[in-house]
Order: C-alpha cells, then sequence, then structure tokens
C-alpha cells in the first residue's frame, strides 16, 4: 500500500518568512496530492491540491510543487503570518479507480509563526 | 452550506464499555469515509461508504468496530468493547463522487480509561 513521509514534525519561522513542508510517497499510482490545514480545535481544510499532470500549482502565498520522478511533494507558505499556525497534512490519493479513493496521509507538521 | 459535522465532539468511556459515533455529510454527498488519528500519528483510513454500501473496509481494525450507513445519509461507527488502543481522534470525510475532494468535520475524541 501506499506509504506517506512527511518533514519536519515542527517548524517555527518568524513572521513574515517562508516555510516549507516537504512529502515523499511511495506508490507511483498515486496521482493526486492535497494538503490540509488544521487549526486547533477545527476540521481539517483543504488549503490546495494538485495532479500529477502538473508540475506545480499557486494560489496566492500558497504553492505546492510536484516532482513525479522522485515522488515528492512540498508545500511552501511565503510571507507567513500569525493565522498560517496550524498543523498541515499532506496526502496521497490514486483516482484512475484501479484502488481505493482513500487518502494516505503525512504525519502532519505542526508551523508556529511567530510575531 | 453546513459541512460534516460529528457528534459527539469529546467521549471519555472506560475499556470494555460501548461507543457509539456519528457523522452527518454534507447534504447530497454520496461518499463518506471514516479515519482515525491515534497519539500524533498520521490520520489513517478506516472504511469508505457509497451510498449505503461499504466500498472499502480494509482499514478497519477488527471486528470490535462497526460502520453503518443505513439509508445513505448518516453514518455511525461503533466501538464495542472499547480498549486502551482505541483512543484518538476518529474524522469523517464526505465527497460528491468518488474521486472529488473529501470535506472533514471536526473529528470526535475518544478516551478510553
Amino acid at each position: 500500500g501506499e506509504n506517506v513521509e512527511q518533514h519536519p514534525s515542527t517548524l517555527s519561522v518568524q513572521e513574515g518568512d517562508s516555510a516549507v513542508i516537504k512529502c515523499t510517497y511511495s506508490d507511483s499510482a498515486s496521482n493526486y496530492f492535497p494538503w490540509y490545514k488544521q487549526e486547533l480545535g477545527k476540521r481539517p481544510q483543504l488549503i490546495i491540491d494538485i495532479r500529477s499532470n502538473v508540475g506545480e500549482k499557486k494560489d496566492q502565498r500558497i504553492a505546492v510543487t510536484l516532482n513525479k520522478t522522485a515522488k515528492h511533494f512540498s508545500l511552501h507558505i511565503t510571507e507567513t503570518q500569525p493565522e498560517d499556525s496550524a498543523v498541515y497534512f499532506c496526502a496521497a490519493r490514486d483516482l484512475s479507480g484501479a484502488g481505493s479513493y482513500q487518502l494516505t496521509f503525512g504525519k502532519g507538521t505542526k508551523l508556529s509563526v511567530i510575531p | 452550506e453546513a459541512g460534516v459535522t460529528q457528534f459527539p465532539s469529546h467521549s471519555v468511556i472506560e475499556k470494555g464499555q460501548t461507543v457509539t459515533l456519528r457523522c452527518d455529510p454534507i447534504s447530497g454527498h454520496d461518499n463518506l469515509y471514516w479515519y482515525r488519528r491515534v497519539m500524533g500519528k498520521e490520520i489513517k483510513f478506516l472504511l469508505h461508504f457509497v451510498k449505503e454500501s461499504k466500498q472499502d473496509e480494509s482499514g478497519m481494525p477488527n471486528n470490535r468496530f462497526l460502520a453503518e450507513r443505513t439509508g445513505g445519509t448518516y453514518s455511525t461507527l461503533k466501538v464495542q468493547p472499547a480498549e486502551l488502543e482505541d483512543s484518538g481522534v476518529y474524522f469523517c470525510a464526505s465527497s460528491w463522487g468518488q474521486g472529488n475532494i473529501q470535506y472533514f468535520g471536526a473529528g470526535t475524541r475518544l478516551s478510553v480509561l
């Protein structure tokens, strides 16, 4: 089955700096990679996703890059703000229909943005 | 639009007792998923419903866990009898169609003492 590794487990940055979270996956059949943000006591919310036919996707201060050959993808947050503080989860999934539609998650990264 | 709702938000029970968790998906979503996060580890898949049918239950840990989705609307996850290692946060997610975005609930924190 799929295995997703996520690093680092904790990350502290100064407000205004950039943050990068990295994930690797094992199953080459995975072709969909979402990122979820979970603020304390709230639900995990999708913030950005990328499919395997695209190498990079950007949405304002958030970007995700994907390297299919190396089987890794990364979340980049620029100009961090205190409200970016949360736990971030990467995930991988096969949308082909050949297997399960379950999401396989990394262990999460606790991001703290210091004002 | 109402999101995925889960009840209760927190449950504390003793080992050997029974607990039932409930998930109400977003209205109209035919796909419903259960996940669990144990002690700061990764969120792990438990099972997947399409309408009232179990599409994939490969993640269910053992036969102490029973999930139902009668009528294809809300779902329940029963743990009987609960063990200490069942403690964790149980998430429900729903989607319209199998390949679309999964929307998560806030989870039920289960503490087995």
